[in-house]
């Protein structure tokens, strides 16, 4: 069954510094998104990603944030300098069409923010 | 901002039996109903949807039923198999727009 693909599935990075969490999303899909796990709380929305545009995107997704498609087959998240908040895990998905009920997820990155 | 719920962080059910886990929403704009179910170290995986204008959907083990003047979904898993210990979560969508979350209820199914 094709699967939505992360890498790498932890990074440790120092507050400040940038990270990028990448992501394979299944081949024929057309929409894309991340979403994030903070420990303990609930799975949240940050971005949604259609024809090479940000479609939609959340009060977390700030300057500091910003997506990438850049070869078609990558989906990339970029944080461009991290804070402690930031630590959680970060979720890509994808879906076929608009409407994203059957978003698949791919197991996600956990990234931690010293 | 808590317009998806799930109230019990945690539920505990013998093998065989039935497991109910519960779901209420505020937002009557909603259109969609989903579960989630998740697994240390992996991603949610879709289990089971409704829409709005029904109030019940099944597959296989699961069920899940909409009660929407009461704003609010449940998940029936009968029997209840070991395997089904995770995490579930609840999640609800307005047309097009993004998944929004519950905070997900830990499903241990106790042999």
């Amino acid at each position: 069954e094709p699967e939505v693909t992360q890498t790498p599935s932890h990074q440790v990075t120092q507050m400040g510094q940038e990270v990028i969490l990448r992501c394979v999303p299944i081949s024929n899909h057309l929409y894309f998104y991340w979403y994030r796990q903070i420990l303990g709380q609930k799975v949240e929305f940050l971005v949604s990603f259609y024809n090479n545009e940000i479609s939609e995107k959340s009060e977390i997704f700030d300057d500091q944030f910003s997506v990438e498609r850049p070869d078609g087959s990558n989906f990339t998240l970029k944080i461009r300098s991290t804070k402690l908040e930031d630590s959680a895990m970060y979720f890509c998905a994808s879906t076929e069409r608009t409407r994203n009920e059957k978003l698949f997820f791919g197991s996600g990155t956990q990234l931690s923010v010293l | 901002d808590q317009q998806v719920k799930q109230n019990s962080p945690s539920l505990s059910v013998q093998e065989g039996r039935i497991s109910i886990l519960n779901c209420d929403y505020t937002n009557s704009m909603f259109d969609y109903f989903l579960w989630y179910k998740k697994y240390p170290a992996e991603g949610p995986t879709f289990l089971i949807s409704i829409s709005s204008i029904k109030d019940k959907n099944e597959d296989g083990r699961f069920t899940v039923f909409l009660n929407k003047s009461a704003k609010h979904l449940s998940l029936h898993i009968v029997p209840s198999q070991p395997g089904d210990s995770a995490v579930y979560f609840c999640a609800a969508i307005q047309g097009a727009q993004k998944l929004v979350f519950g905070q997900g209820t830990r499903l241990t199914i106790n042999p």
